[in-house]
């Protein structure tokens, strides 16, 4: 079956540590996504990767980290300096941001990341 | 930069009772307009992509349209499972995000 994996499901963390959430696409899609999901407010971006090696901000990308080294992964940091981590993380992926005419977004299952 | 407004922020119907969900969006060069359904605790479900005004979109009970200025996901006949938030997002042409709006918690009571 192709889709999105995120793991932990669940993660706690305790103030001042540095957490990974994990993001794997078997869609062989060419861009990735991490979005941020608090109450009350729409789904806003952290960072986009449209090609291996290669990542750009997005609106909200103070305090978080990416690294895109394989098509099929997109790991996001959150680091001590994110203020406010707690949310639910969203992972997505589409098969062309920029050329292609299919720009519909999957998602994967989330994490929800608590700071404790 | 782009926005999205969505309204109502919650909706409850009856069983069969038809309405509509409204999304109105300002965009520069609007390069696609998306709705997606989201169930508690979990992702963002694919549901249509809308790329020009007058465009059409149906399944099963759900038909989405879009004129230059808002877009509208009408629910004909709902069913309780057709409960869960309905989420609307713009991707501009500057941009290769999406802007999401803060969706409408829809609840279909039997």
């Amino acid at each position: 079956d192709g889709g999105i994996t995120q793991s932990p499901k669940y993660l706690f963390r305790k103030e001042g540590q540095n957490v990974t959430l994990s993001c794997e696409q078997n869609l062989n899609h060419d861009a990735m996504y991490w979005y941020r999901q608090d109450p009350g407010q729409g789904l806003r971006l952290i960072y986009y990767s449209q090609i291996v090696n290669d990542f750009q901000k997005g609106d909200i990308a103070e305090g978080y980290s990416v690294s895109r080294e394989k098509k099929e992964s997109f790991p996001l940091t959150v680091t001590s300096a994110q203020k406010n981590p707690t949310a639910f993380y969203l992972c997505a992926s589409s098969i062309d941001s920029e050329t292609g005419s299919y720009n519909e977004q999957f998602f994967g299952p989330g994490t929800r990341l608590t700071v404790l | 930069e782009d926005q999205v407004t969505q309204s109502p922020e919650a909706l409850r119907l009856q069983e069969g009772e038809s309405s509509s969900l409204n999304c109105s969006y300002t965009v520069s060069g609007l390069r696609g307009l998306f709705w997606y359904r989201q169930d508690p605790g979990k992702g963002p479900e694919f549901l249509f992509t809308l790329y020009s005004a007058g465009e059409e979109k149906e399944k099963e009970r759900l038909k989405a349209t879009l004129t230059k200025k808002e877009s509208f996901l009408h629910i004909t006949a709902p069913k309780p499972e057709d409960s869960a938030t309905y989420l609307c997002a713009v991707q501009g042409g500057g941009a290769d995000g999406l802007t999401f709006g803060k969706g409408t918690h829809l609840i279909i009571q039997p």
